[in-house]
């Protein structure tokens, strides 16, 4: 049973749409991680989230992404006008311990952008 | 130099061989070190961490080797299941920003 629950398993949207893209933790865990893999290749850092605020981020999270722990428990990834480079698989992870690198992935939601 | 090199593959091996990956890192401060195993689509899952003194984990075998700033992963008794990509994950501990995935060999069991 994976230790994060992502939805969609996969969503197809049109280039210029908000998606957004939700994990849920089965246990209570304070670090929440989303990563970002286009088909291919690495797998690469977005944003780290601790105790409800970003805690760090990369490059690529740029203004057209946000993150928001809305209800205390689920975390979402919202893309607000998407483009057909942000086709990719979309992983929410958690950590053992901080920055430890022992990462747990949820299943993944597949962006498809048209 | 990239920050984490692995050899893309495809390694294709018959059943029962031994193989083995290597990665070369190039940040000498990095601290600690991963094995993840992908499967196809699916999502990167921990394999085994990579300790000073290796270690083994059943059929596995993870070696670091600081100085080369290079860390293997040896299969024995391949099993059809190992089919996958293995990424090797190198962290310098000092922030989420630095846990950094190599881009994964892949691994071809045939019968």
């Amino acid at each position: 049973e994976p230790e994060v629950t992502q939805t969609p398993s996969h969503q197809v949207t049109q280039m210029g749409q908000e998606v957004i893209l939700r994990c849920v933790p089965i246990s209570n865990h304070l670090y929440f991680y989303w990563y970002r893999q286009i088909l291919g290749q690495k797998v690469e850092f977005l944003v780290s989230f601790y105790n409800n605020e970003i805690s760090e981020k990369s490059e690529i999270f740029d203004d057209q992404f946000s993150v928001e722990r809305p209800d205390g428990s689920n975390f979402t990834l919202k893309i607000r006008s998407t483009k057909l480079e942000d086709s990719a698989m979309y992983f929410c992870a958690r950590e053992r311990d901080r920055n430890t690198g022992e990462l747990f992935f949820g299943e993944g939601s597949r962006l498809t952008v048209l | 130099r990239k920050e984490v090199e692995q050899d893309p593959g495809p390694f294709n091996v018959p059943e029962g061989a031994t193989v083995a990956f290597n990665c070369t890192y190039s940040n000498s401060a990095s601290q600690s070190f991963f094995w993840y195993r992908q499967d196809c689509r699916k999502e990167p899952k921990l394999l085994m961490s990579v300790y000073s003194s290796g270690n083994e984990d059943g059929r596995f075998t993870a070696q670091l080797n600081r100085a080369s700033q290079y860390i293997s992963l040896l299969i024995r008794d391949s099993k059809l299941s190992d089919s996958a990509t293995y990424l090797c994950v190198v962290n310098d501990g000092s922030s989420a920003s630095k846990i950094i995935f190599g881009s994964g060999t892949r691994l071809s069991i045939r019968p």
